[in-house]
């Protein structure tokens, strides 16, 4: 079957850097998206990667190898604003989405 | 603003109920799709159109019936729902279908809770 997964929750402090986590076993690969998810709003595209490597885009910076099937989102200089769910999700061979769980990140003062 | 809008916000319904989700996207897509989101699990998609024709239906139970009139609106009709129902649905449309790297753009969802 196909997986994706990521911690469900993580909790760092404002000001520091903190790095998401993403793993997954699809059926092929066609790129693999992040969305930042605050609560009861709408998800919202941060990132989309499809080669190997490090993206990097204002204080967030995603990055994939798809060797080792893995990607991470990386925050830095985290702001209370940052509080929110982020939702790992890979294209499969099919063009499918497959998501993962999301990962809660609380961010305390 | 996401550019798609969903109505209503939240929704309260007995299971003998029928009640329906309106979404409306201002982004002149052309693939729309409905998703369940339920606490703590991924994102199931239930339906998808493209060009308002319907390509996608992932075994979704009878009591969902998905309606898309044109390219920028769609709907979702509910009737005798039950309380393992009670999820946030959200919708979203994209450019095209398929391809790899086409973004979705989401709704906020409708919170909705089955008595």
């Amino acid at each position: 079957g196909q997986n994706i997964d990521q911690p469900t929750e993580m909790t760092a402090t404002e000001g520091a850097i903190v790095q998401i986590n993403c793993t997954y076993q699809t059926s092929g690969f066609n790129g693999l998206f992040w969305y930042q998810q605050h609560a009861g709003e709408a998800p919202t595209f941060l990132s989309y990667n499809v080669l190997d490597g490090l993206e990097e885009k204002g204080r967030f910076s995603s990055f994939l190898s798809r060797s080792k099937g893995y990607s991470y989102l990386l925050l830095k200089e985290l702001q209370m604003k940052d509080s929110a769910s982020y939702l790992c999700a890979v294209v499969d061979s099919n063009y499918q989405l497959i998501w993962g769980a999301g990962t809660k990140l609380i961010i305390k003062p | 603003e996401t550019g798609v809008t969903q109505t209503p916000r939240h929704l309260v319904m007995g299971m003998t109920n029928k009640k329906s989700l309106k979404c409306e996207q201002h982004l002149g897509h052309n693939a729309m799709y409905w998703y369940k989101q339920s606490a703590k699990k991924p994102l199931e998609l239930m339906f998808v159109y493209n060009f308002k024709e319907q390509t996608e239906n992932n075994s979704v139970p009878s009591r969902f019936s998905p309606e898309c009139p044109n390219s920028s609106h769609l709907f979702l009709h509910l009737h005798t729902l039950q309380p393992e129902d009670s999820a946030l649905y959200l919708c979203a449309s994209s450019q095209d279908l398929g391809g790899g790297g086409e973004k979705l753009f989401f709704g906020s969802g409708t919170q909705l809770s089955v008595l």
